[in-house]
């Protein structure tokens, strides 16, 4: 699987949008891009996926360039629920050897402020 | 309701124990994960199962086995040999099945910690 780069850290006001970058300049063609997040000693929840056309749901939206080498996680309007690690992973969904695996980095901490 | 669930939350052991955390899951889906998560750090694949009575080591599987009889369940067993043991440890599953995209989701962890 390839790998990602994420900031370690991030601020953001609450109320305004909140911008996570991602970098996975080897990704493959039939790599996903998926985005997660975690509370502090809680299991991730999933946020969002996509392959290579930007993606919203009710929770945020996924913008990734046309290349496919970084990506975007936006939280339109964040609130302090929305501080948290967020792990931006990549992967290969289907059944073979190595399908299934996905690394995840450190992630980017992201502290939503007053 | 659907998901999946460890326990328990919060698990002691002496030092030279294996111990076998559970990991049961309602969901129907094929594949199952271990990851472990150190203090600070992301997450790092142990072992993982595309389908019953079979599974693959992920990146850190000394010390660690599992077994998947039945698809609801994918214990993990930290053994002895495991040199340092103590960490937040997660499950996960997902659709797989040979489809192009599955999500994994995440049950809520076991913290273990070994004395």
């Amino acid at each position: 699987d390839a790998k990602t780069t994420q900031p370690t850290s991030m601020d953001c006001a609450e109320g305004r949008a909140a911008n996570l970058p991602c970098n996975h300049s080897t990704i493959s063609g039939n790599e996903y891009v998926y985005w997660y997040r975690q509370i502090h000693s809680q299991g991730p929840q999933y946020i969002i996926h996509g392959l290579k056309n930007n993606e919203t749901n009710e929770m945020a939206s996924l913008i990734i360039t046309e290349d496919r080498k970084s990506s975007t996680l936006i939280l339109p309007h964040a609130t302090l629920r929305d501080t948290a690690v967020y792990y931006c992973i990549v992967r290969v969904a289907g059944y073979n050897t190595n399908a299934g695996k996905s690394t995840f980095g450190d992630g980017t901490t992201l502290t939503v402020k007053p | 309701d659907g998901g999946i669930t460890q326990s328990p939350k919060y698990l002691f052991r002496k030092e030279g124990q294996n111990v076998t955390l559970s990991c049961e899951q309602n969901l129907n889906h094929d594949a199952m994960y271990w990851y472990r998560q150190d203090p600070g750090q992301g997450l790092r694949l142990i072992y993982y199962s595309q389908i019953v009575n079979d599974f693959q080591k992920g990146d850190i599987a000394e010390g660690y086995s599992v077994s998947r009889e039945k698809k609801e369940s994918f214990p993990l067993t930290v053994t002895s040999a495991q040199k340092n043991p103590t960490a937040f440890y997660l499950c996960a599953s997902s659709t797989s099945g040979g489809r192009r995209t599955d999500t994994q989701y995440f049950g809520p962890g076991t913290r273990l910690t070994v004395l």
